[in-house]
């Protein structure tokens, strides 16, 4: 079946500017993750949304980072006015949680949204 | 203390070695492991969870060793496709029990 997909796979943007980038997890996941990856780094959290529950918002670096999600489906991160420290690969991630039996904690990532700050 | 620790390598070995990568976690709590592969500037990719009993896929071995908190991934007969970043994941536990975390990784390059 389809993955996860992301989009706009890269985006070039003016210091200053406000983007949105767009996650769609694989149909029947519950849970998306968004993470970002500087170049050479590890992954870093960012936020978490499960089912109706509150999102997970602890590793969000700032408050110019904001995500939505509609019910189960497609969720946007915003970054408003990007500074070029945002410079780096975002990655979405679904999985099934609350998982089932030894399935279901496993995340699977899209391609990432590739955001260089100009 | 970082959830999830392993050594950065980098590892490099020829073709058909044998290579282990080795990771500690710090939550006593969780309840599920897995490797996960990450190519040069792509997404990381499960490679395989991992089970109390340990596992094995193919070239690929993992061991789970709950009392020292530590887990293991062993790869066999190396081959050149093998070269990538090896991640050490583990769930949170309790309230983070949605939650994965990854360790930084440790990059393995196969040579002919």
């Amino acid at each position: 079946g389809a993955g996860v997909s992301q989009s706009p796979s890269n985006k070039v943007t003016e210091k200053g500017k406000d983007v949105e980038l767009r996650c769609d997890p694989i149909s029947g996941h519950t849970a998306l993750y968004w993470y970002r990856q500087r170049l050479g780094q590890g992954l870093e959290f960012l936020i978490y949304f499960q089912g109706n529950s509150a999102p997970d918002k602890s590793g969000l670096p700032s408050d110019r980072f904001s995500a939505e999600r509609t019910g189960e489906s497609v969720s946007t991160l915003t970054i408003q006015r990007t500074q070029q420290e945002d410079s780096a690969v975002y990655l979405c991630a679904s999985s099934l949680f609350p998982p089932t039996g030894l399935a279901g904690h496993e995340q699977y990532f899209g391609p990432g949204t590739r955001l260089t700050v100009t | 203390r970082k959830e999830v620790e392993q050594d950065p390598g980098p590892f490099n070995v020829p073709e058909g070695a044998t290579v282990a990568f080795n990771c500690t976690y710090s939550n006593s709590a969780s309840q599920s492991f897995f490797w996960y592969r990450q190519d040069c500037r792509k997404e990381p990719k499960l490679l395989m969870s991992v089970y109390s009993s340990g596992n094995e896929d193919g070239r690929f071995t993992a061991q789970l060793n709950r009392a020292s908190q530590y887990i293991s991934l062993l790869i066999r007969d190396s081959k050149l496709s093998d070269s990538a970043t090896y991640l050490c994941v583990v769930n949170g536990g309790g309230s983070t029990l949605g939650r994965l975390y990854f360790g930084r990784g440790t990059q393995l390059t196969v040579w002919p």
